[in-house]
């Protein structure tokens, strides 16, 4: 069946630093992503989506890349900040309305 | 504008009785998705309504039902509650129509239901 994993549950980075939150999916046919950040007692917050026919995309701070080949998600933030710190998830999205999610990655940025 | 509304945040039942939970999509948003989130099975999908119309079905027991009303405002419903139930519920609402667009789904905060 379809699945989507992330590499690390956890992730802790200096303030200032680049982070980088990997994601492996395995659905071949999957053709849009999405990467959300939850914060406690929140729902998910939609960040950047990208298309298969896409392998790099850019917003403010953060940058998703796709990697078809493998299979291979990721999303890099940019000079981390405190508020950054949050559970984030990647999401396959097969069909309109349903997505597939990975069980999340912890990030905590140290001061 | 004011986000996705869910009510009630907060909900405890016992074993047996049934629930309903309710969602106020963003204004003009058609699409209302519902989610189940658990520290152990994480986000998974529970179903999608578009024009009161449900589009799509994640693999969950038929005591997990949903509808959705001609203004969009969705309700999920279920019955006989066990414990495993026990989940914080989000709801995520979009304006889209075809799945191929931008999907630029918003969640709500959530409810999370607590079944003892």
């Amino acid at each position: 069946g379809e699945s989507v994993g992330l590499h690390l549950p956890t992730l802790s980075v200096q303030e200032g630093d680049n982070s980088i939150i990997n994601c492996a999916y395995s659905n071949s046919a999957s053709d849009y992503f999405i990467w959300y950040k939850q914060e406690s007692g929140k729902g998910p917050q939609f960040i950047i989506d990208i298309r298969s026919n896409m392998d790099k995309r850019q917003g403010q701070r953060v940058t998703v890349l796709l990697n078809k080949t493998v299979k291979h998600l990721s999303l890099q933030i940019a000079a981390t900040q405190p508020g950054d710190s949050a559970v984030y998830f990647c999401a396959e999205t097969p069909g309109v309305g349903k997505s597939t999610f990975g069980d999340g990655t912890t990030l905590t940025v140290k001061p | 504008k004011a986000g996705v509304t869910q009510t009630p945040r907060y909900l405890i039942k016992t074993r047996g009785q049934q629930v309903t939970l309710s969602c106020s999509p963003i204004s003009g948003h058609r699409s209302v998705s519902w989610y189940q989130q658990t520290p152990g099975q994480g986000l998974q999908f529970l179903f999608e309504y578009f024009s009161e119309t449900q589009r799509n079905k994640g693999n969950f027991p038929g005591r997990f039902s949903g509808r959705q009303f001609s203004n969009s405002r969705s309700e999920m419903n279920v019955s006989t509650l066990e414990l495993g139930d026990s989940a914080l519920y989000l709801c995520a609402s979009s304006l889209v129509s075809d799945p191929w667009d931008s999907i630029g789904y918003t969640f709500g905060s959530g409810t999370r239901l607590t079944v003892v």
